[in-house]
Formats: structure tokens, C-alpha cells, sequence
């Protein structure tokens, strides 16, 4: 199947300072990335749709302020948390999606991202 | 009433069992369903990808879509311990469009 990485696996951090979040398709171009969160035990709440070269379209009730996303190119999707507080610690999960050199049309995950925000 | 009702178990089998999972869902516009595995701390897998409705095999696992009941099952032939997991259904209108999930079962397969 598609690889999608991300990068860190895991990330902790103080209160108030920023993580940035990286997701990258790696062999094949993506022209939509998607960020998830996944609080434990629970399913995973779609944050934000991003598309290569435009603004990212985020759910109700997401912060766009608090989590940015930038999809540079059809291979890289960032989300950063800005100011995390303790509360911001989850599990981020990047998705990319596109069709481009893949035989399936669907969402590949990437690994998940572990934050913890003391 | 959500989007995707999925029973989260947990559910518990012995090693060889015959595995059933299922989800149920309320939007009509859905025509594309996935199912995808999860080990604990990673992201999903996925498993399986249907179109509307009918049957897909692939291995020890089948996908079944009943579009006019509304209900798709994944069956797991030959269950083997390392088919722990907790499995999500999903479902989209589109291809490439966002997935509604279900709330995801937690299987364990003991020896």
C-alpha cells in the first residue's frame, strides 16, 4: 500500500511553545492531506482538510489560529500547534489522499504523532 | 443519532474463530466504505476498500456493502492472535473525500 510517514512520533513539550508536525507521502503525490486527532479509546475526530497550494478547510469547533496547517507540495502537509497547552496533548494522525500513481482512491495514514504538553 | 454506528465492544474470541464486525449508517450519499485496522498507539491501516454495494475478498478477509439496508460487515476467516486490533469502518460520498467513522471495535484473538 502507500507509505505516509510523519514525523516526530512523539513530541513533549512545555506549555506555551509551539510543535510543528510533519507529514509527507512517499511514493506518491497527495493532493489532499488530512489531520486528525485521537484522544484514547475513541475514534479519530477529523480536524482540518488540506489542499496542495490552498488554504486548509478546518471543522467546526477547530481553532484555525491554534492549529496551522500548510500543504506546501503534493508531498508535504505541516500542522502546527501554536501555544500548546496541556490540553492539546493527543494523538495527531496525518492522512493523504489523491489518486496519483496509486491503484486505490482512498486515505492512507501515517503513523500518528504522540504530544504531551506539560 | 450518529452518522456511523459501530459497537465497540470489546469483543473477545478464541484463535481460528470466524470474526464478525460490523456498522451501520444513516447518510445514503455514502459510497465508498473502508475498513482499517488500528494496533494500539499507530495509525490505521487499511484493510479493505468497496464501492457501493456487493462483496470483496481479499485473503482471510471480506468486505460486504447492503447499500439498501444501510449495513456493512468485515468477516475475518481463521483468526490469528496478531488480528488484535480495534477496526474502524468508514465511509465517504466521494473517493477522495473526507471519512465519516464509526466509533471503531476492539477485537482480541487469544490463543
Amino acid at each position: 500500500g502507500a507509505v505516509v510517514s510523519q514525523h516526530p512520533s512523539r513530541v513533549i513539550c512545555k506549555s506555551g511553545t509551539s510543535v510543528k508536525i510533519e507529514c509527507r507521502s512517499l511514493d506518491f503525490q497527495a493532493t489532499t492531506m488530512f489531520w486528525y486527532r485521537q484522544f484514547p479509546k475513541q475514534s479519530l475526530m477529523l480536524m482540518a482538510t488540506s489542499n496542495e497550494g490552498s488554504k486548509a478547510t478546518y471543522e467546526q469547533g477547530v481553532e484555525k489560529d491554534k492549529f496551522l496547517i500548510n500543504h506546501a507540495s503534493l508531498t508535504l502537509s505541516t500542522l502546527t500547534v501554536t501555544s500548546a497547552h496541556p490540553e492539546d496533548s493527543s494523538f495527531y494522525i496525518c492522512s493523504a489522499s489523491g489518486g496519483r500513481g496509486r491503484d486505490t482512491d482512498t486515505q492512507y495514514f501515517g503513523p500518528g504523532t504522540r504530544l504531551t504538553v506539560l | 443519532q450518529k452518522e456511523v454506528e459501530q459497537d465497540p465492544g470489546p469483543l473477545s474470541v478464541p484463535e481460528g474463530a470466524i470474526v464478525s464486525l460490523n456498522c451501520t449508517y444513516s447518510n445514503s450519499a455514502f459510497q465508498y466504505f473502508m475498513w482499517y485496522r488500528q494496533y494500539s498507539r499507530k495509525g490505521p491501516e487499511l484493510l479493505m476498500y468497496t464501492y457501493s454495494s456487493g462483496n470483496k475478498e481479499d485473503g482471510r478477509f471480506t468486505a460486504q456493502v447492503d447499500k439498501s439496508s444501510k449495513y456493512i460487515s468485515l468477516f475475518i476467516r481463521d483468526s490469528q492472535p496478531s488480528d488484535s486490533a480495534t477496526y474502524l469502518c468508514a465511509m465517504s460520498p466521494t473517493s477522495y473525500g473526507k471519512l465519516t467513522f464509526g466509533q471503531g471495535t476492539i477485537l482480541t484473538v487469544h490463543p
